[in-house]
């Protein structure tokens, strides 16, 4: 059974003080690894899509990274506008399978 | 880039009384939908699999009397809760996979039930 697991759970982080997310996961066949961002009361908004080992994107301040078993997201010089909950997701045969959401809060 | 509509976002409703919620690629089509329905500060729970002109695949554990999914076309699907009651108030989203790409969200739907 494809699963995803996040940590840490929660994060805080002072404004300009750099982290990772981390997205360990096992699947029969990946055909993609995302990452999304939510804010509250919203629905996900596409990040990236990772396809296989080694592959990196960076958007603004994100970079996200791909092993066989995880995946990372960095945020270098955090704002508080980055402040939301970061959702990791598999796809196997078919569905997506999420993980729990890190969420992270930058302070000002 | 690719978006995809939901309408409404939030929608009040008797107890007893149906709802119907839309999900639209708005500039690209899709094959392949899928709702989810995501309760407070929990992740996304996948209800059911929508496929253009087949039936839907619902996930375990999911009613497929009630929550009734039609695929009429590759840019549309519908979620319909049927006799709604207070515990089917959440918030639902859809997704949908753009062919060769990534899969997009919609902005959820709001469901309250009185």
């Amino acid at each position: 059974e494809d699963q995803v697991t996040q940590s840490p759970e929660a994060l805080r982080l002072q404004e300009g003080e750099s982290s990772s997310l981390n997205c360990s996961y096992t699947v029969s066949g990946l055909r993609g690894l995302f990452w999304y961002r939510q804010d509250p009361g919203k629905g996900p908004e596409f990040l990236f899509t990772l396809y296989s080992a080694g592959e990196e994107k960076e958007k603004e301040r994100l970079k996200a990274t791909l092993t066989k078993k995880e995946s990372f997201l960095h945020i270098t010089a955090p704002k508080p506008e980055d402040s939301a909950t970061y959702l990791c997701a598999v796809q196997g045969a078919q569905k997506l399978v999420f993980g729990q959401g890190t969420r992270l809060t930058i302070n000002p | 880039g690719a978006v995809v509509s939901q309408h409404p976002s939030w929608v009040i409703c008797k107890s007893g009384t149906s709802v119907k919620i839309e999900c639209r690629s708005l500039d690209f089509q899709a094959t392949t939908m899928f709702w989810y329905r995501q309760f407070p500060k929990q992740s996304l729970m996948l209800m059911a699999t929508s496929n253009e002109g087949s039936k839907a695949t619902y996930e375990q554990g999911v009613e497929k009397d009630k929550f009734l999914i039609n695929h009429a076309s590759l840019t549309l699907s519908t979620l319909t809760v049927t006799s709604a009651h207070p515990e089917d108030s959440s918030f639902y989203i859809c997704s949908a996979h753009e062919i060769g790409n990534t899969i997009y969200f919609g902005e959820g739907s709001w469901l309250t039930v009185v």
